[in-house]
């Protein structure tokens, strides 16, 4: 099974700054199938990013993904205040696991 | 627009099997060629994916719980199911069905609201 660690845990970040969410894979994504994930509370997931840098529908591209084999990380170029949430990533490569997560909070 | 609904008890006694169906409008579950999952998330804690299903019945199952996992498909009613047995307080979590945004084994794009399910002793 791939293991998914992502960090930091907890991101402190204001307004208008720029936002790297990392998440490591404890072995090669196949073909980078790595999507990202936002949950805000009380709501289900939605779908950011998917094939490592694909943005979904709908999503604004202030949102970016970049990375390969282990390492990926989720780039908000300037947090809008709707963005303070939690983030998962997930591969789909083998099987299908999700990362721990970060939060995003206002600082 | 499709739409994903959960339904089931809210509350399960332990040792007894926890019983979930989706429901599913706005697309067909039998016309479509989509990996329809189940994901669930306990209290406070990350996402947990629980397996998925294939309209024709083909299933995949996260290894931590297949031993007491089952979803099947209903494509009569447009729904698929789980089936969970031999629950404990550690199965108490907020249940989702979710479908992929395209055919195949991708990410899901398309979720339920989810159901919340406790487990009690």
């Amino acid at each position: 099974e791939i293991v998914l660690t992502q960090s930091p845990g907890t991101l402190s970040l204001s307004p208008g700054e720029r936002a790297a969410l990392s998440c490591r894979a404890s072995q090669s994504v196949r073909n980078n199938y790595l999507a990202w994930y936002q949950q805000k509370p009380g709501q289900s997931p939605r779908l950011l990013m998917y094939g490592a840098s694909n943005r979904a529908t709908g999503i604004p591209d202030r949102f970016s993904g970049s990375g390969s084999g282990t390492d990926f990380t989720l780039t908000i170029s300037r947090l809008e205040p709707e963005d303070f949430a939690v983030y998962y990533c997930q591969q789909y490569g083998s099987s299908l696991t999700f990362g721990g997560g970060t939060k995003v909070e206002i600082k | 627009q499709l739409q994903l609904q959960e339904s089931g008890p809210g509350l399960v006694k332990a040792s007894e099997t926890l019983s979930l169906t989706c429901t599913v409008s706005g697309g067909s579950i039998s016309s479509s060629i989509y990996y329809w999952g189940w994901i669930r998330q306990s209290p406070g804690k990350g996402l947990e994916w629980i397996g998925s299903i294939f309209h024709s019945g083909t299933t995949y199952y996260n290894p931590s719980l297949k031993s007491r996992v089952t979803i099947s498909v209903d494509t009569s009613k447009n729904q698929f199911s789980l089936n969970l047995t031999s629950v404990t307080a550690a199965d108490t979590a907020m249940y989702y069905c979710a479908r992929p945004y395209n055919s195949g084994w991708y990410p899901f794009e398309f979720w339920g609201q989810g159901a919340l399910v406790t487990v009690s002793s």
